[in-house]
């Protein structure tokens, strides 16, 4: 079974722009979520979605949003880009319950210039 | 919100050695997991043990979910277990939470 899948890998972007990152969950998982890793905050929870709902969400401004489409896919999309959205973005999968064990991709590599 | 401590911060090894990763965490938890996060930024699900003791190969973990605490145990370790391993607690309200990481670095 393939694994979580994101794109694209590597990006680099100016301040003022806007990004948006997809993911692809595990065949048969219906739960996504993201993740922002920053050297200074570490890794911390962005949202969640399940059934094309957002379930959860972090303590991140309304310059981050997401959606979930029916195939389970989700893309993240950060509005008016900051330096110090520079970061690494990890999406996670998970079968369906809250607190299920998470598989994560490989992450989307975001410099903001 | 929960507060995840793991120690050590860094962890030098040499080939061969054993070694235990601590983490702490402030609140009662539904699970925990441990990952290895590989030198691509990747995280590389260890363990799913919200309380008892697993053994995969040469790692094992046990989770003391009253005490609220995990240990993950390297035994014989590699150079290819070098890297960041992660704690990650859901506590009530079900936000995945990461403690800082262990930086463990392996010397053949």
């Amino acid at each position: 079974k393939a694994g979580v899948t994101q794109t694209p890998r590597y990006l680099i972007k100016t301040r003022g722009q806007q990004v948006t990152l997809s993911c692809s969950p595990i065949s048969g998982h219906r739960s996504v979520s993201w993740y922002q890793q920053t050297p200074g905050q570490g890794l911390q929870f962005l949202f969640e979605y399940f059934s094309e709902t957002q379930r959860n969400k972090g303590n991140f401004p309304g310059r981050f949003s997401g959606r979930q489409f029916s195939n389970s896919r989700s893309e993240m999309n950060v509005s008016t880009l900051e330096l110090g959205d520079s970061a690494l973005y990890l999406c996670a999968s998970s079968l369906e319950l809250a607190g299920e064990t998470q598989y994560f991709g490989p992450g989307t590599r975001l410099l903001v210039l | 919100g929960i507060q995840v401590e793991q120690s050590p911060p860094d962890l030098i090894l040499q080939e061969g050695a054993n070694s235990t990763l601590r983490c702490n965490f402030s609140d009662s938890v539904n699970n925990l997991q441990w990952f290895h996060q590989n030198p691509w930024g990747q995280l590389i699900n260890l363990f799913y043990i919200p309380s008892g003791t697993k053994q995969n190969g040469r790692l094992s973990a046990t989770t003391v979910a009253t005490e609220r605490y995990s240990l993950l145990y390297i035994s014989s370790s590699q150079t290819t277990d070098s890297g960041v391993y992660f704690c990650a607690v859901v506590p009530g309200d079900y936000k995945l939470s990461f403690g800082a990481g262990t930086t463990v670095t392996v010397r053949a």
